[in-house]
């Protein structure tokens, strides 16, 4: 069964301790894997789409990396307007296309 | 350029009625995904369409259908609305089926 699992649930850093978020995934037909950043009451704001496994992709304070298996998305020397919740997904293609997101990583930032 | 539109942004509704939701892809996306959000977990993709044909489907009941213009915008409906159709609606569209998703603001739906 397809499946996305992010941890941890929730991550409190103080302003400048990095840290790194872990998304998790079996599904089948990887077509790619995509972090989101969600505010409160809004949409997901695109991050990072990736596509084969070894791939990296940065912007500003956030590094997306891709194995086989799962993706980190890294954070270094956050700061408090970091804070929001982290949302990875993957699309498979079985008899359909889906794209299947994981609960999301809560990140709160202290400055 | 615009983003992806949806309206209405608020609605409430009682249970047993139908809703109509509605989005508006980016110019030149031709694809629309639609997406149930409940609070505290992440979007349960419903449906995908793409040039008005309907490519993808989650584990959703028949009384969640939706449809795809030749403008490609997009409506999905409900019917028979239940306490727990409560979520946050999500639209998205992306250039084709496995490309890059982005997403609307959402519509709020409240089922009292």
């Amino acid at each position: 069964e397809d499946q996305v699992t992010q941890s941890p649930e929730a991550l409190r850093l103080q302003e400048g301790e990095s840290s790194s978020l872990n998304c998790s995934y079996t599904v089948s037909g990887l077509r790619g894997l995509f972090w989101y950043r969600q505010d409160p009451g809004k949409g997901p704001e695109f991050l990072f789409t990736l596509y084969s496994a070894g791939e990296e992709k940065e912007k500003e304070r956030l590094k997306a990396t891709l194995t086989k298996k799962e993706s980190f998305l890294h954070i270094t020397a956050p700061k408090p307007e970091d804070s929001a919740t982290y949302l990875c997904a993957v699309g498979g293609d079985t008899g359909g296309f889906k794209t299947i997101f994981g609960a999301g990583t809560r990140l709160f930032v202290k400055a | 350029d615009a983003g992806v539109t949806q309206s209405p942004t608020h609605l409430i509704k009682t249970r047993g009625q139908h809703v109509t939701l509605r989005c508006s892809p980016i110019s030149g996306h031709k694809s629309v995904s639609w997406y149930q959000q409940v609070l505290g977990q992440g979007p349960q993709f419903i449906f995908q369409y793409y040039e008005k044909e309907e490519r993808g489907r989650g584990n959703f009941p028949d009384r969640f259908s939706a449809r795809q213009f030749p403008n490609y915008s997009s409506e999905l409906n409900v019917n028979a609305l239940l306490l727990g159709d409560s979520a946050l609606y999500l639209c998205a569209s992306s250039l084709a089926v496995t490309d890059t998703q982005y997403f609307g603001p959402g519509t709020r739906l409240t089922v009292l």
